[in-house]
């Protein structure tokens, strides 16, 4: 079992609807959790942080942090085509000497 | 804040040759900083954990004495791909995180290297 799973995708939705990506994680003494936006051919972009249960938003962006369900995921609402990505989920865990442990990423095509 | 600066974004050289990549935080100190290699179409591999004043940390499999790494200053960490050969052209990523080894903050990545070697 990966560390940290993610559905490859790719994930399609249309222009101005609602994109939800999913992430599951194994270690439950993971503390840390972020979601990166990667484009093709670039470096990932820190798009969320989020520590502790709940939700946290900024703009378009939602993140959910479930603890008990080792689960976190990302809502983009009113989707633009330049969202259109792979995004990456992260979690940092002392057990994994305090790195990042990413995903393999979920690609996001977001149509006009 | 929290700005990584990576150079050279881009090298063409030819095999046997020796590159040098430069990773560094510019407006905070980072006493860890990270080397990452992606080939095509597939996910981020760790390389290396470079700590500030110490020898880095290598992931298995990744030859410390191919991929050397020098974190001098809390600002600046360099990999120098030694002898370089064709296999070892890939899209490197440095990343640099705000505070301690201890801390939770997340990692901020400067915008990669793509080595080809010829």
């Amino acid at each position: 079992q990966k560390e940290v799973e993610q559905n490859s995708g790719p994930l399609s939705v249309p222009e101005g609807a609602i994109a939800s990506l999913n992430c599951t994680y194994s270690d439950r003494g993971s503390q840390s959790f972020f979601w990166y936006r990667q484009y093709s051919g670039k470096s990932p972009e820190l798009i969320m942080s989020i520590y502790s249960n709940g939700d946290k938003e900024d703009g378009r962006f939602t993140a959910q942090l479930n603890k008990a369900s080792q689960y976190v995921s990302l809502l983009i609402r009113d989707s633009q085509p330049s969202d259109s990505a792979t995004y990456l989920c992260a979690v940092n865990s002392n057990n994994a000497g305090n790195m990042l442990t990413f995903g393999g990423g979920t690609r996001l095509m977001v149509k006009p | 804040g929290a700005v990584v600066s990576q150079h050279p974004s881009w090298v063409i050289c030819k095999s046997g040759t020796s590159v040098k990549i430069e990773c560094r935080s510019l407006d905070f100190q980072a006493t860890t900083m990270f080397w990452y290699r992606q080939f095509p179409k597939q996910s981020l591999m760790l390389m290396a954990t470079s700590n500030e004043g110490s020898k880095a940390t290598y992931e298995q499999g990744v030859e410390k004495d191919k991929f050397l790494i020098n974190h001098a200053s809390l600002t600046l960490s360099t990999l120098t791909v030694t002898s370089a050969h064709p296999e070892d052209s890939s899209f490197y990523i440095c990343s640099a995180r705000v505070g301690s080894y201890y801390s939770n903050q997340p990692q901020h990545f400067g915008d990669g290297t793509r080595l080809s070697i010829l």
